[in-house]
């Protein structure tokens, strides 16, 4: 079974530019997640879809970050524009229990590492 | 809100040592608890998981037991492997909410 898939491994970019990552969860799986891992630290949700709905999105910076689950599958999430302060890594998870992680499993891709300089 | 603190690293020890990872949680709720591991260039997976007081979750020769009354689920492996350096998160769940801890790095040495 395919695990979770996210492009691309690593981004650098310069401050105030935009980047965008992508993910695939794993088929059949209602729910996406993504979270942020600054160094040293442990993820932290940035936002929660269940199928193209919106579950959680109360700790997403709107003002730059945005994320889309237009059918149900595949995301992306875009920052635009960037600052040094969102160097981190970025993490999507997915689950099979549409009401969220309570007693299910998240399965996670292996990040997307972005460097804004 | 709820939240999660478990013990920092990095843990440095010696191949058959006994190892303990300590983490305790703040919730209003009754939340479902998890250890999951990151091994060098992978992503997390999970380790071991209880979901309610009393529960002990069990993988690959780790425990952890869910311990309502002193709201702590802590780490525990008899003989750690140096296979089994990497990072260890605590993590709780209530109300389609994973929140985890900052990690704690194991490396282990022959």
């Amino acid at each position: 079974e395919a695990g979770v898939a996210q492009s691309p491994r690593y981004k650098i970019i310069e401050k105030r530019q935009s980047v965008a990552f992508w993910c695939n969860p794993i088929s059949g799986h209602a729910t996406l997640y993504w979270y942020q891992q600054i160094l040293g630290q442990g993820p932290k949700l940035l936002i929660q879809f269940q199928n193209n709905g919106v579950v959680d999105d109360s700790q997403l910076p709107k003002d730059r970050f945005s994320a889309e689950r237009l059918k149900g599958v595949d995301s992306t999430l875009k920052i635009q524009p960037a600052k040094l302060e969102d160097s981190a890594v970025y993490l999507c998870a997915s689950s099979f229990h549409a009401k969220g992680p309570n007693t299910g499993e998240l399965f996670f891709g292996e990040g997307s590492r972005l460097t804004v300089l | 809100g709820d939240s999660v603190t478990q013990m920092e690293g990095p843990v440095t020890l010696s191949e058959e040592a006994f190892l303990t990872i300590n983490c305790t949680y703040t919730a209003t709720g009754y939340p479902s608890l998890f250890w999951y591991v990151q091994y060098p260039g992978e992503g997390l997976q999970l380790l071991l998981k209880a979901t309610k007081a009393d529960d002990k979750g069990s993988n690959k020769g780790f425990e952890a037991t869910y311990r309502k009354e002193t709201t702590s689920f802590h780490l525990e492996k008899g003989s750690v492997q140096v296979s089994d350096s990497a990072v260890y998160f605590c993590a709780l769940s209530d109300n389609n909410d994973m929140r985890f801890g900052a990690g704690t790095r194991l490396t282990v040495k022959p």
